[in-house]
């Protein structure tokens, strides 16, 4: 089946550093991916819409000069997280797929110290 | 946008008992409903999945419901098992793909 690769699975950052963090579909081509915030014992809350080609579309209340989200090929999507605070720290996941079922990713802890 | 509301937040169950979970949701344009759960720090594992133009699904222990006129979708857990304890999240998407999640339910199974 469709397989989505998310890296890293965990990462530690000092408080005003950048993360990425990269999404690769292994076996399909994913012109969308839908990128994920999960906060401890909360349900996961659609951050942002990455097209191939074209710029990301952000859900309401998400910065996006904050979270910058690149999909440059139709393999590969990434998340930056910049000047990460330890607020950001938080489990991201991404996500392929429409109406015939979905792909996610293996998320990554990130944890701003 | 779409919104999914979801209750209980927590449940606890005698093992042999059955479980129901509800969901709602707000766009009626929503037309695929699937059911995930979640161990603790992994990606959401799909269990059960509905489509807009069927009005009941079951896979083994495993059932779920939708009622398009009150947008409203509930999962229903036979025979509970103690590995059956998990988080639960159900979700909603429409044509524009996004994927929009329920607020969980935490269940628990005792022996």
């Amino acid at each position: 089946g469709a397989v989505v690769s998310q890296h890293p699975s965990r990462v530690i950052c000092k408080s005003g550093t950048s993360v990425k963090i990269e999404c690769r579909s292994l076996d399909f081509q994913a012109t969308t991916m839908f990128w994920y915030r999960q906060f401890p014992k909360q349900s996961l809350m659609l951050m942002a819409t990455s097209n191939e080609g074209s710029k990301a579309t952000y859900e309401q209340g998400v910065e996006k000069d904050k979270f910058l989200i690149n999909h440059a090929s139709l393999t590969l999507s990434t998340l930056t997280v910049t000047s990460a605070h330890p607020e950001d720290s938080s489990f991201y996941i991404c996500s392929a797929g429409g109406g015939a079922g979905y792909t996610f990713g293996s998320g990554t802890r990130l944890t701003v110290v | 946008g779409e919104n999914v509301e979801q209750h209980p937040s927590t449940l606890s169950v005698q093992e042999g008992d059955s479980a129901v979970i509800k969901c709602t949701y707000s766009d009626s344009a929503s037309n695929y409903f699937p059911w995930y759960k979640q161990e603790l720090g992994k990606r959401p594992q799909l269990i059960i999945d509905i489509r807009s133009n069927v009005g009941e699904k079951k896979d083994q222990r495993i059932a779920v419901t939708l009622n398009k006129t009150a947008k409203h979708f509930s999962l229903h857990i036979t025979e509970t098992q103690p590995e059956d304890s998990a988080v639960y999240f159900c979700a909603a998407s429409d044509n524009t793909d996004k994927l929009i999640f329920g607020t969980g339910t935490r269940l628990q199974v005792f022996p």
